[in-house]
């Protein structure tokens, strides 16, 4: 069959530009997100969280806005540096669990 | 403050047979979560531990199975390997006190191939 599953979406930017990763998520009941970071040969790591009361929360050069009325996430990271350069996943939870569902990823490619 | 171990870093199986991995949990956490990763993809929920029993379990069939020590280590079993379970096999902790959600800590994994 075709391998599909093996291209990831993908975004290039230069270094020193903001970048934006876009995440739709299909549960409506999800009421706790995730913005994890996977670099080459590492599991992920946590970047930033946000609950649903809130629709912006910010970090150290990033930020999490949530819409909940489309079921949109977004991950800006400002002044992208090439340590940026991995593969970033949402994840939602839904309210009364601690299982999470990930999205398929987007591959942040940040060129010197 | 040691964090997530996973070994074998890499395993070679063929259909059929069984495989265990094996995790540490970060030094303070009582809860594992069991991920499987297939290329291209997001990681997959298998199953959480806590106090030793199942403590929520995703869309895996029976033949995946795991165990949680005391000293709040881990294990997945996986018998009768399929060439789908080619895959990246995460372990993450966390410390769970029965109230919000708390952040988890992954593993390197264990990149499982099965031939």
């Amino acid at each position: 069959g075709e391998s599909v599953g093996l291209h990831l979406p993908t975004l290039s930017v230069q270094e020193g530009d903001n970048s934006i990763i876009n995440c739709a998520y299909s549960n409506s009941a999800s009421d706790y997100f995730i913005w994890y970071k996977q670099e080459s040969g590492k599991g992920p790591q946590f970047i930033i969280d946000i609950r649903s009361n809130m629709d912006k929360r910010q970090g150290q050069r990033v930020t999490v806005l949530l819409n909940k009325t489309v079921k949109h996430l977004s991950l800006q990271i400002a002044a992208t540096q090439p340590g940026d350069s991995a593969v970033y996943f949402c994840a939602e939870i839904p309210g009364g669990s601690y299982i999470p569902t990930f999205g398929r990823g987007t591959s942040l490619i940040v060129h010197p | 403050e040691t964090g997530v171990t996973q070994s074998p870093t890499h395993l070679i199986k063929t259909r059929g047979q069984q495989v265990t991995l094996r995790c540490s949990s970060q030094s303070g956490h009582n809860t594992v979560s069991w991920y499987q990763q297939a290329l291209g993809q997001g990681p997959q929920f298998i199953f959480q531990y806590y106090r030793e029993e199942e403590n929520g379990r995703g869309n895996f069939p029976p033949r995946f199975s795991g165990l949680q020590f005391p000293n709040y280590s881990s294990e997945l079993n996986v018998n009768a390997l399929e060439l789908d379970d080619s895959a990246l096999y995460l372990c993450a902790s966390s410390f769970f006190s029965g109230g919000d959600l708390n952040e988890q800590f992954f593993g390197p994994g264990t990149r499982l191939t099965v031939l």
